[in-house]
C-alpha cells in the first residue's frame, strides 16, 4: 500500500537551532502534502498545505517564517522549524493525498527543544 | 467552515463487548466524506473506516461499522467484539468534496480503553 516515510521520528535540539523534518512518499506521487501539529492528548491541527512546485498555504496563526515548508518534488516535502524554542516542542505529522479520497500519514516526528 | 465534534473525551469497554463512539459535524455542503482514524500509542494514524455522504448504506469493515445519519449530521462508530488492540485514540474526520487540496478536519478525539 501507499507509504509515507517521515524522518526523523524523534529529535532533540537546542533552543535557537533549526530542525528539518522530511516526508517522502515511497510508492506514489504526492502532489499535495498536509502538515499537522499535535499537542499531547489533543487533536491534529492543520499547519499548512503544500503543493509540489508552489508555495505552501499556511493556516491562520501559523508563522510562515518559523515553519518553512518546501515541496520541491512529487515525492518529498520538508518542514523546517527555524530558530526553534521550547514552545515549538510538539508532535508533527505529515499526510499526503494519494489519489481518490485516500490519505496516507507519516509516522510523525516528536520534536523536543531544550 | 466545517467543524467536527466528538463529545466523549474518554470511553471504556470490556473486552468482547460493543462500544459506540459519537461524532457530529457541521457543514453546509451536500457532498463530502467522513472518516474514523485510530491513533494507537505509536501515534501512527490508521484509517478505520470511510463513508461517502452520497451513499445511504452504512460502511462496514469487519468489527467496525458506522451509523451515518446525514440529516442529523451524525457519524458514530461501533466497535463490536472489542479487543485489547482496539485501545487507542479515535478521531472522526471530515473532508470536503470541493477540491483535491482539501485537508481533513479532525474532531478532538475519544480515548478508548479496553478492559480485560
Amino acid at each position: 500500500g501507499a507509504v509515507v516515510s517521515q524522518h526523523p521520528s524523534r529529535v532533540i535540539c537546542k533552543s535557537g537551532t533549526s530542525v528539518k523534518i522530511e516526508c517522502r512518499s515511497l510508492d506514489f506521487q504526492a502532489t499535495t502534502m498536509f502538515w499537522y501539529r499535535q499537542f499531547p492528548k489533543q487533536s491534529l491541527m492543520l499547519m499548512a498545505t503544500s503543493n509540489e512546485g508552489s508555495k505552501a498555504t499556511y493556516e491562520q496563526g501559523v508563522e510562515k517564517d518559523k515553519f518553512l515548508i518546501n515541496h520541491a518534488s512529487l515525492t518529498l516535502s520538508t518542514l523546517t522549524v527555524t530558530s526553534a524554542h521550547p514552545e515549538d516542542s510538539s508532535f508533527y505529522i505529515c499526510s499526503a493525498r494519494r489519489g481518490g479520497v485516500g490519505y496516507t500519514f507519516g509516522s510523525g516526528t516528536r520534536l523536543t527543544v531544550v | 467552515a466545517q467543524t467536527v465534534t466528538q463529545s466523549q473525551p474518554e470511553m471504556s469497554v470490556q473486552e468482547a463487548e460493543t462500544v459506540t463512539l459519537s461524532c457530529t459535524y457541521d457543514t453546509s455542503e451536500s457532498d463530502y466524506y467522513l472518516f474514523w482514524y485510530k491513533q494507537p500509542p505509536s501515534r501512527q494514524m490508521i484509517l478505520v473506516i470511510r463513508q461517502e455522504a452520497y451513499k445511504q448504506q452504512n460502511a462496514t469493515e469487519n468489527r467496525f461499522s458506522v451509523n451515518f445519519q446525514k440529516a442529523a449530521k451524525s457519524f458514530s462508530l461501533k466497535i463490536s467484539d472489542s479487543q485489547l488492540g482496539d485501545a487507542a485514540m479515535y478521531f472522526c474526520a471530515y473532508r470536503s468534496e470541493n477540491s483535491g487540496n482539501t485537508p481533513l478536519v479532525f474532531g478532538k478525539g475519544t480515548r478508548l480503553s479496553v478492559i480485560a
